[in-house]
């Protein structure tokens, strides 16, 4: 069964400071990963998403992650964050093809400080 | 743009209650997905749906039903509904891919946060 852990449920950092928020996943097989972000009041919507490729994807509002299958991580970062970034992040992780669930993290809260 | 509505924001009812939770999407997706979202514990799989009149049970179908009647609409149904089911429902689709499958890009709605007394 595939598992995802993200280990830091709140990140506090200063506006225009960089930020790294962490996931790992467990998974037998190949991998799907994904990270979603939450604004208040709204449902999730995609950031990016690793499905095969270049280990570095690159998302919307500057994001990006890296797959690193050793280490089973797909953790993203940003080199500068607005206030704009203050959201909930999901990272999430499928098995790829057939009819496997989506199996989403419990979420890091980003809080972004003038 | 994929557009995921569900019926209501913000949704009140009594202990005991039939509580129907409507979601629709626009763009022709075959799969649809039903989440509750609770502080701590993320987003969790209650019902998923790959095509009309299919339904798959999640990981915690206990309490709840659903209906796909047409391929746009996919309705969430608390029988009876208990205080614990107080929550921020989420609705989400995706496009079934030769090699995505079920797995692949999920599209949400805004959410309905029911309250249940």
């Amino acid at each position: 069964a595939q598992s995802v852990t993200q280990l830091d449920s709140q990140v506090p950092v200063f506006e225009e400071a960089p930020v790294e928020l962490r996931c790992n996943y467990s998974s037998s097989v190949s991998v799907y990963l994904f990270w979603y972000v939450q604004y208040p009041n709204q449902g999730l919507q995609l950031l990016l998403k690793y499905l095969s490729g270049s280990t570095l994807v690159k998302g919307i509002n500057g994001f990006e992650a890296e797959f690193n299958k050793s280490q089973t991580s797909f953790h993203l970062r940003k080199p500068s964050v607005h206030i704009s970034d203050t959201a909930e992040y999901f990272c999430a992780v499928s098995d790829p093809g057939g009819y496997q669930k989506v199996t989403f993290g419990i979420g890091t809260k980003l809080q972004v400080i003038p | 743009d994929v557009k995921v509505t569900q019926s209501s924001r913000y949704l009140v009812k009594r202990t005991g209650e039939k509580v129907f939770l409507e979601c629709v999407q626009d763009m022709d997706h075959e799969n649809m997905f039903w989440y509750r979202q609770d502080p701590g514990l993320g987003l969790r799989l209650i019902y998923f749906s790959y095509d009309v009149k299919m339904k798959e049970k999640g990981d915690i179908p206990e309490g709840y039903s659903v209906s796909r009647e047409k391929k746009e609409r996919f309705s969430l149904i608390l029988e009876s509904a208990s205080t614990n089911q107080t929550s921020m429902y989420l609705c989400a689709s995706s496009l079934e891919t030769l090699r995505g499958g079920l797995t692949d890009t999920q599209y949400f709605g805004p959410g309905t946060r029911l309250t249940v007394l």
